[in-house]
């Protein structure tokens, strides 16, 4: 069985910061890694993906994430934060090549001020 | 050009009514899934159909029936609606079902009154 956590339901940074949004796995299989945002009353838009290519994976808008095996992290990165980035992210695993199910984080809701 | 639609945005019901929920992917994927997500935005997959056929079914109340008329569409049953099926219903996509991306759906709010 797979999990996700993510650490903080709720961050703030103000505009031009660095964003650091916590996700940690657990699989007993090499797992397949996700981030998703989803905007206000919108549905969920993958931000990037890890499948057992590069650690470090770019994704859109400028967010990135490193895969670290010895951490069982995933954490998501953004160098500045713009105002467009306050949204609801989601961390998400699967094992690799099975027909199991996408397991999502909590959540954690990304606040960007002035 | 949607690329996974769902029907309607909204849907308000009272408790013990049946409806049903649609979705449509002009993708071309082979894989669509059904999430719920409660008010505390936490995600869950119900099911998921792989060319038409039933390969994930989560621990879900009989009372919700998923139906596949073909593989760009999966729709949604709901008998007999309960307070709690209140939620947001997503639909979504993916190419396979070895681990590609998910695309979703804009999602159905229903409201059970």
């Amino acid at each position: 069985a797979q999990s996700v956590t993510q650490l903080g339901s709720h961050v703030s940074v103000s505009e031009g910061a660095l964003v650091l949004l916590r996700c940690n796995y657990s699989s007993s299989v090499p797992p397949y890694l996700f981030w998703y945002v989803q905007y206000p009353n919108q549905g969920l838009q993958l931000l990037l993906k890890y499948t057992s290519a590069a650690t470090l994976v770019k994704g859109i808008n400028g967010f990135e994430a490193e895969f670290k095996k010895s951490e069982t992290s995933f954490h998501l990165t953004k160098p500045s934060a713009h105002m467009s980035d306050a949204a609801e992210y989601f961390c998400a695993v699967r094992p690799a090549g099975t027909a199991s199910k996408l397991t999502f984080g909590t959540g954690t809701r990304l606040q960007v001020t002035l | 050009d949607t690329a996974v639609s769902q029907t309607p945005k909204y849907l308000v019901t009272q408790m013990g009514n049946d409806k049903s929920i649609k979705c449509e992917q002009n993708l071309g994927h082979d894989t669509m899934y059904w999430y719920k997500q409660d008010s505390k935005k936490f995600l869950k997959i119900m099911f998921s159909y792989n060319n038409k056929e039933l390969i994930i079914n989560e621990t879900v109340p009989n009372r919700f029936s998923p139906k596949s008329p073909d593989k760009a569409h999966l729709n949604l049953h709901i008998n007999s609606l309960e307070l709690g099926d209140s939620a947001v219903y997503f639909c979504a996509s993916s190419k396979g079902w070895l681990g590609d991306e998910q695309y979703f759906g804009p999602g159905t709010r229903l409201t059970v009154t």
